[in-house]
């Protein structure tokens, strides 16, 4: 049981070049969230959906964008990326009253 | 808003000594209360959890009591293992917010033999 996959693990980026995380859950569950973390401050919510077909923003969403592409899928896209988003990504899912399970993480650096 | 509020780390202890990380929390309503484990390059995994008052959370020797009249949801551990260096985060969700995960900062726990 894979439960949530994110890919890639590591990325180095240029600033301004673009870049989709993406996450997959076998789980069959509804709701999906990216997370990022960085040093000190815990884990921030960037968006999240409901369920799909459904998207919303999250605590820091400006400069993401979020396709929940079906059931399994939820990706995360950076247009144009800058070196304040450099983070460790983390994709989550859940079903109704249970708690979130988490992937492994992106490791994305932005020089 | 909702907010929660971890000790610093970090938190460096012998092996077989009582390990307690403190979490207080600001909330509406009633929310669940959370302790996530980070281990090193690994994603976060529930530790244990409680969904009311006076409810303790328990899972491989760690316990946490949810306790409405302090907020608190305190971890404690009576003699932790050099395996358990980890980051621990304190976390909760409130009533009517789509399930949405507010975390602490975090404290990294390190045993040493």
């Amino acid at each position: 049981n894979a439960g949530v996959t994110q890919t890639p693990k590591f990325q180095v980026l240029k600033t301004g070049q673009s870049m989709t995380l993406q996450c997959a859950q076998d789980m069959n569950h509804n709701s999906m969230y990216w997370y990022r973390q960085d040093p000190g401050m815990g884990l921030r919510l960037i968006y999240y959906s409901a369920s799909e077909g459904t998207t919303d923003k999250g605590e820091v969403p400006n400069g993401y964008n979020v396709s929940r592409l079906n059931k399994r899928e939820f990706s995360l896209r950076l247009e144009s990326a800058a070196p304040s988003q450099t983070s460790v990504y983390f994709c989550a899912s859940r079903k109704p009253a249970e708690p979130q399970h988490f992937g492994d993480g992106t490791r994305l650096s932005i020089l | 808003g909702d907010s929660v509020t971890q000790m610093e780390g970090p938190v460096t202890l012998s092996e077989e000594a009582f390990l307690t990380i403190n979490c207080t929390y600001t909330a509406t309503g009633y929310p669940s209360l959370f302790w996530y484990v980070q281990y090193p390059g690994e994603g976060l995994q529930l530790l244990l959890k409680a969904t009311k008052a006076d409810d303790k959370g328990s899972n491989k020797g760690f316990e946490a009591t949810y306790r409405k009249e302090t907020t608190s949801f305190h971890l404690e551990k009576g003699s932790v293992q050099v395996s358990d260096s980890a980051v621990y985060f304190c976390a909760l969700t409130s009533t009517g917010t789509a399930s949405k995960l507010t975390f602490g900062t975090g404290t990294r726990l390190q045993v040493t033999l």
